[in-house]
């Protein structure tokens, strides 16, 4: 079953907290994505993965970090997590060829406070 | 950057009714996907469209690539059509990857 797991589903956190937000999928897909979404904004890219190790900025980086040391793993790291990084927060993989969309998770609702 | 308008910002019809989303776009595309949203859910892939006319069940999408303007047209509306309907331009062609740029969505309602 095709799939894209994030967890945890919802996080609360303090301002200067440190946030880990973990991605999975099982397709072997070799582009991961992170995304957030706002009211308003819509949905804005932080950063995107081509495969392990090989991670690019999106639109939104700052204040944000990623691993991808396996394949079927993408993390999504807030060092010292800020308020305006409230948000809910979706992971997304695709087949690396343009005509594929992308299979996304439930999402992450964090809310820093 | 890369812009995409979507219109209307929200659209409230009865059961029954159809209705006309459109998307805008700034610059030339590689390729224009139509997502749905259910309230506080995933997305999930309705077409990938880039150019022409797709069907899929009550759902057509039209994407005129000189006009920079794509359209999803949802027939006999139901209540379960219900949610937010995003568009997304793909740019950076040639990278093989699809990294999207959304529209900031509509929101469906309908009335029974």
């Amino acid at each position: 079953d095709m799939k894209v797991t994030q967890m945890p589903r919802y996080l609360i956190k303090r301002m200067g907290e440190n946030v880990l937000l973990e991605c999975g999928q099982d397709m072997s897909h070799e582009t991961m994505y992170w995304y957030r979404q706002d009211p308003g904004l819509g949905l804005q890219l932080i950063y995107i993965s081509y495969d392990v190790d090989s991670n690019s900025e999106g639109d939104i980086p700052k204040g944000y970090r990623v691993s991808r040391k396996k394949r079927e793993h993408f993390s999504l790291i807030l060092d010292s997590a800020k308020t305006n990084q409230t948000s809910v927060y979706f992971c997304a993989s695709s087949l690396s060829q343009e005509n594929q969309a992308p299979l996304f998770g439930e999402g992450t609702r964090l809310s820093v406070l | 950057g890369q812009q995409v308008q979507q219109s209307p910002a929200s659209l409230v019809l009865q059961e029954g009714e159809n209705a006309e989303l459109q998307c805008n776009f700034s610059t030339s595309l590689n390729s224009m996907q139509w997502f749905y949203q259910r309230p506080g859910g995933s997305l999930v892939s309705l077409f990938y469209n880039p150019s022409g006319t797709k069907h899929s069940g009550r759902l057509t999408s039209t994407t005129v690539i000189k006009e920079r303007r794509s359209s999803l047209h949802i027939s006999s509306s139901q209540t379960t059509d219900s949610g937010t309907y995003l568009c997304a331009l793909a740019y950076l062609p040639g990278t093989g990857s699809n990294r999207l740029t959304f529209g900031k969505g509509t929101k469906f309602s309908l009335i029974p």
